[in-house]
């Protein structure tokens, strides 16, 4: 397997535009996971999804943000419309059941 | 909500040293994950842990979770510059929901 797929690896993107980051989970994996890092902050957990069905989105920063996961293979994050702070590197990672967590090598996303 | 801080944020260690890494929780954990993270790359599972008072241990680190499953410890011994990266660990309290510590940032010097 190719392991935990996202794309773009990079955007840089103005402010009020719409982002999307895509993320291809590991085939078989139930669980997938949107994380944001930052030197601030560290690595935050926005929502996670069981079965394709979002369980926690208490991470979620603001209504601005969406997470979609139509298929077991595929889940996008979308921020609409984005600001400068949310700069930052946005990773996917996923895992079968309460294991590891595999992660994608991320997007770091640019807002000027 | 569930809180998991680390310490030291920052440590430096001379090549062949020990260094210690702590991870405390607010809650009781129902089992705790630590990861690597390399400059520019992205987290790497390393271990999980659930048993109350566990250790493992792999070439030169020892993980231990606490009694109380609150705490645990990654311990390396004789540091390398290829241990050079940030170690995360990982709390998760019910179900999948990991929370993440801040981190300690290991630097090396030769």
């Amino acid at each position: 397997d190719a392991g935990v797929i996202q794309s773009p690896r990079h955007e840089v993107t103005e402010m009020g535009q719409e982002v999307t980051l895509r993320c291809k989970p590991i085939s078989g994996h139930d669980y997938l996971f949107w994380y944001r890092q930052t030197m601030m902050r560290g690595l935050e957990l926005l929502i996670y999804f069981n079965n394709n069905v979002p369980i926690d989105d208490s991470g979620m920063p603001e209504d601005r943000f969406s997470a979609k996961m139509p298929n077991a293979s595929f889940s996008t994050l979308k921020i609409q419309p984005s600001e400068p702070r949310d700069s930052a590197v946005y990773f996917c990672a996923s895992s079968l059941e309460v294991t590891e967590a595999f992660f994608g090598q991320g997007t770091r996303l640019t807002v000027v | 909500g569930q809180q998991v801080m680390q310490i030291p944020q920052y440590q430096h260690v001379q090549e062949g040293e020990d260094f210690t890494t702590y991870c405390n929780s607010s809650t009781t954990l129902s089992n705790i994950q630590w990861y690597k993270q390399r400059p520019g790359g992205h987290p790497v599972f390393l271990i999980q842990l659930v048993k109350s008072g566990e250790v493992k241990k792999q070439k030169r680190l020892t993980f231990q979770f606490g009694e109380a499953k609150k705490n645990s410890s990654l311990h390396i011994t004789a540091t390398q510059t290829t241990d050079v990266g940030t170690y995360f660990c990982a709390g998760a309290v019910a179900g999948n929901k990991l929370t993440f510590g801040g981190g300690t940032r290991v630097l090396v010097k030769p």
